[in-house]
């Protein structure tokens, strides 16, 4: 298995909502990233994981909350989103943490707050 | 503090000519440098990545790219474009001393007309 897989694809969330993205992989990569994309643009990144541990926060709102149940799981709780959290939002892994490491990504879930 | 550039846009070319897409990065100490591709409502792909060793690096569907490390520069390059090749493509750059984080340029639209 050489796949990232994200849920749902598409999410629209009112304002006052809690939803969850989600992302497996079962490729062995000990390091996961959660990244936001915003159309035309290239990935901002937001989380870190590496072993299970947040390595990296890029100074993301609280709104969103990252989780890494285990070394497969990687899940983004969405709380009081607003509309110009709107974005396509990418999970990726990588097998170590280090520089040389190659990010494969997942498809991606699209967030629409509206 | 690490960076790239990605200085055209846009590159339109014509089947079976030659592409290039351009690249110039930034950073302290030994680059790793890649190129991802994205195609429309996916996540990115990656096609090749500079590490060490030899300048020329090939990588998937036939595209290559020379690390020059005077001109701090890594173009993608093909002999022969195809129209599947049109996506948007994206180089980046992780330091050595700054794991787990890949800075990403603007990307590049790639054009390639029957």
């Amino acid at each position: 298995d050489t796949e990232v897989t994200q849920t749902p694809k598409h999410l629209v969330m009112g304002m006052t909502n809690k939803k969850s993205l989600k992302c497996e992989q079962h490729m062995g990569h000990r390091a996961m990233y959660w990244y936001k994309q915003k159309a035309k643009k290239p990935p901002e990144l937001m989380f870190v994981y590496s072993y299970e541990k947040l390595s990296i926060n890029e100074s993301v709102p609280s709104r969103f909350s990252p989780e890494c149940p285990n070394s497969s799981l990687l899940n983004l709780h969405l709380h009081a989103l607003q509309p110009e959290d709107s974005a396509l939002y990418l999970c990726a892994s990588s097998q170590g943490y280090s520089g040389a490491n190659v990010l494969t990504f997942g498809a991606g879930s699209r967030l629409t707050v509206l | 503090a690490q960076s790239v550039a990605q200085p055209e846009d846009q590159v339109n070319v014509a089947e079976g000519n030659p592409l290039t897409v351009k690249c110039t990065y930034s950073v302290s100490g030994n680059p790793y440098l890649f190129w991802y591709v994205q195609y429309p409502n996916r996540g990115l792909q990656f096609l090749l990545k500079y590490i060490t060793g030899d300048n020329l690096v090939k990588g998937s569907y036939g595209f290559e790219a020379e690390f020059n490390k005077s001109q701090t520069s890594f173009h993608l390059k093909k002999p022969s474009a195809l129209v599947s090749d049109s996506a948007l493509y994206f180089c980046a750059v992780r330091a050595y001393t700054n794991a787990g984080k890949s800075t990403f340029g603007d990307g590049t639209t790639l054009t390639v007309k029957p």
